[in-house]
């Protein structure tokens, strides 16, 4: 139990349906950061906030849209998604500026 | 962009032998963390450097920081199954900023 919780846990959509991931983190942390992991690919950053501010988008598609109402919670909103997005998407946080994050178990999910 | 080559790929060992890995870059990073996923979770830290040279334990585990800047190493002595999972180096470019460069992960299986 690493104080970060992400739901949920396995999602399978279809490539027009619209979900939310959530992400909550009980550490008093006040960034945080949504990753892509796909097989055999390292991590990728997607976007990160700072104090509910996104800091970094990583060239990411609009079809994937962040919302961060405050310092603990954090979603990714997903609508007509590609079966190469199918991945593991992994929500983290940390002090601002600093290198420690701590990682959510992840949702796991499939576009059919 | 900033790349981290890890090596070996995959490991596959016998309960007690001594494992060794390491990651390296064509840049030099100001922090090396190194961390485990077990199947079916997020990335837990292991080990934090933040000094070329730094040797730094956590249990069975040994990290090191290069003396170049560009190359980290993670030694697990005595493995047990536990220690099953993949592991991943990540390094940090700058202070103050809280992006992290991933490698692409060493498996590691323990043989019965």
């Amino acid at each position: 139990e690493t104080g970060v919780t992400q739901t949920p846990r396995h999602l399978v959509m279809g490539m027009t349906n619209k979900k939310s991931l959530k992400c909550e983190q009980h550490l008093g942390h006040n960034a945080m950061y949504w990753y892509k992991q796909s097989a055999k690919k390292p991590l990728e950053l997607m976007f990160v906030y700072n104090f509910k501010e996104q800091t970094e988008n990583n060239s990411v598609p609009s079809r994937f849209s962040p919302e961060c109402p405050n310092s603990s919670h954090l979603f990714l909103h997903l609508h007509t998604l590609q079966p190469e997005d199918s991945a593991l998407y992994l929500c983290a946080s940390s002090h601002k500026g600093t290198d420690t994050q701590y990682f959510g178990p992840g949702t796991r999910l499939t576009v059919l | 962009g900033q790349q981290l080559n890890q090596s070996p790929q995959s490991m596959f060992i016998q309960e007690g032998e001594d494992v060794s890995m390491n990651c390296t870059s064509s840049s030099i990073f100001n922090t090396w963390l190194w961390y485990k996923q077990d199947p079916g979770e997020g990335p837990v830290l292991l080990i934090a450097l933040y000094k070329a040279g730094e040797l730094t334990s956590n249990g069975r585990l040994t990290a090191q920081f290069g003396t170049t800047r560009k190359d980290s190493f993670l030694n697990i002595s005595a493995s047990i199954p536990s220690d099953v999972g993949i592991y991943f180096c990540a390094g940090q470019l700058f202070f103050g900023n809280e992006k992290l460069t991933f490698g692409t992960g060493t498996r590691l299986t323990i043989i019965p």
